[in-house]
């Protein structure tokens, strides 16, 4: 039973447009979503959350937003940057605690 | 400051062998969860503790696998007996879970990579 879903396995952007990652939730007790982002042979890292009672959330170059209506929350980056190719994962928590449960990933591919 | 410390990074092993993956947690924190990342499945979930002590372990696909956590800087994830469809990379992570909610941030490891022949 996958609650959280990443529809996209894949994007390719170009270095300095922006890069739109989604994600989709089914669970409507989540109120705490994450992003992740993996380099090969390494582990997750994290990268930006959001509370449920925020629809944004900025860091830099990376904004969430969270459509808590449509169960929907995506992932800006602005400019993309050749750093950035990269694994992202979404991930949301309802545990108190921490449990998180994550979606398939989306590769990003950046190019020059 | 270390992250999460786990070992082997590469295992590879024959069907049948008993395989045990080992986690240090980022000192300090009192949670640490155990991972599998597969093609089919993802990023799922086998177990976690708080305080050393199992929370949740529906994850654990069976009775093949088990995990402890003895103290607060380690834990074990054993396999007994291994089978090939066990292949896959296993992430610990940690956390620090404090009075109020507000950040579920993990810490992943490198991971181990196990491979079952």
């Amino acid at each position: 039973d996958q609650q959280v879903k990443q529809n996209s396995p894949s994007l390719s952007v170009q270095e300095g447009r922006i890069s739109i990652l989604n994600c989709d939730y089914t669970n409507s007790m989540f109120d705490y979503f994450l992003w992740y982002k993996k380099y090969p042979a390494e582990g997750p890292t994290f990268l930006i959350s959001i509370s449920s009672i925020k629809d944004k959330n900025e860091d830099g170059r990376f904004t969430v937003f969270l459509n808590k209506s449509a169960k929907h929350l995506s992932l800006h980056i602005v400019p993309s940057q050749p750093g950035d190719s990269a694994v992202y994962f979404c991930a949301a928590s309802t545990d108190s605690w921490g449990k998180l449960q994550f979606g398939a990933g989306t590769q990003v591919v950046v190019t020059p | 400051d270390a992250g999460v410390i786990q070992s082997p990074r590469h295992e590879v092993t024959e069907m049948g062998q008993e395989v045990t993956l080992r986690c240090k947690p980022i000192s300090g924190h009192n949670s640490l969860f155990w991972y599998r990342q597969t093609m089919m499945r993802g990023l799922e979930l086998l177990i976690y503790f708080n305080n050393n002590v199992p929370i949740d372990d529906s994850g654990m696909p069976e009775d093949r696998f088990s995990a402890k956590m003895p103290n607060a800087s380690f834990s074990t994830l054993k396999i007994q007996p291994s089978e090939p469809r066990d292949s896959a990379v296993y992430f610990c992570a940690s956390s620090f879970l404090g009075g109020g909610r507000g950040n579920n941030e993990q810490f992943f490891g490198p991971g181990t990579r196990l491979t079952v022949l």
